[in-house]
């Protein structure tokens, strides 16, 4: 059974606090995602991986890094975590679009409380 | 730039009676087009999908959906919705002129009565 796995089920931090969120896909895919769902805006992009270290900005990249050294691993890390970033963080991961699916797997998600 | 409409925040039904969810897009490219559901607490996990072919896609749990490309649209339907598809549903466009990145709509929340 395909697996996306995100290490914490549910955080709570400080602001100014550095946060790691990591995720692990079994299924060896070329991409992975960091989405961020906040009710009413649906599912935002925040870094999009191709490739084992590359990376791309999605839509609202701002406040945020990511790190992938190996093609099963893909990291979000928010360097100074503010109250504006309290929301579920969902990681996907696809095989590219020439690889005849490319549907997304979905991690059961992060949810993150900053006080 | 694309876009994904999904004109109904929320939409409450009764349980065996039929359930249809819109979807509109825009996207200058050929979309692949997806539908995701979301029980609460959980992530989001495949209904359906098109690619190609034949308008009128199957997915699980009874789903179907149908692309008209003349709309831009591509509805979800279930004739007789079950307690258990109470949960939160998301269109999805799939960009084929990125790597492999999608637009999602806003999602739209469905209510099961008795």
């Amino acid at each position: 059974d395909v697996k996306v796995t995100q290490s914490s089920r549910y955080l709570v931090k400080r602001t100014g606090e550095k946060v790691f969120l990591e995720c692990v896909q079994d299924m060896d895919h070329e991409n992975m995602f960091w989405y961020r769902q906040d009710p009413g805006l649906g599912l935002r992009l925040i870094y999009f991986s191709y490739d084992v270290k590359m990376k791309e900005k999605g839509d609202i990249p701002e406040g945020y890094s990511v790190s992938r050294e190996k093609k099963e691993r893909f990291s979000l890390i928010l360097e100074s975590a503010s109250t504006n970033q309290t929301s579920m963080y969902l990681c996907a991961s696809s095989t590219s679009w020439g690889l005849n699916t490319g549907e997304l797997f979905f991690g059961e998600g992060s949810r993150l409380t900053v006080l | 730039a694309q876009s994904v409409t999904q004109p109904d925040i929320h939409i409450t039904v009764s349980e065996g009676a039929s359930l249809e969810l819109r979807c509109n897009y825009s996207y200058g490219a050929t979309p692949y087009l997806f539908w995701y559901v979301q029980s609460p607490g959980q992530g989001l996990q495949l209904l359906l999908k098109y690619f190609s072919g034949d308008t009128l896609v199957q997915g699980i749990k009874g789903f179907e959906a149908e692309f008209k490309r003349s709309q831009s649209s591509f509805n979800l339907r279930k004739p007789s919705v079950h307690w258990s598809d109470a949960a939160e549903y998301f269109c999805a466009v799939g960009l084929t002129d990125s790597w492999g990145k999608f637009q999602f709509g806003a999602g739209t929340q469905v209510v099961v009565t008795p």
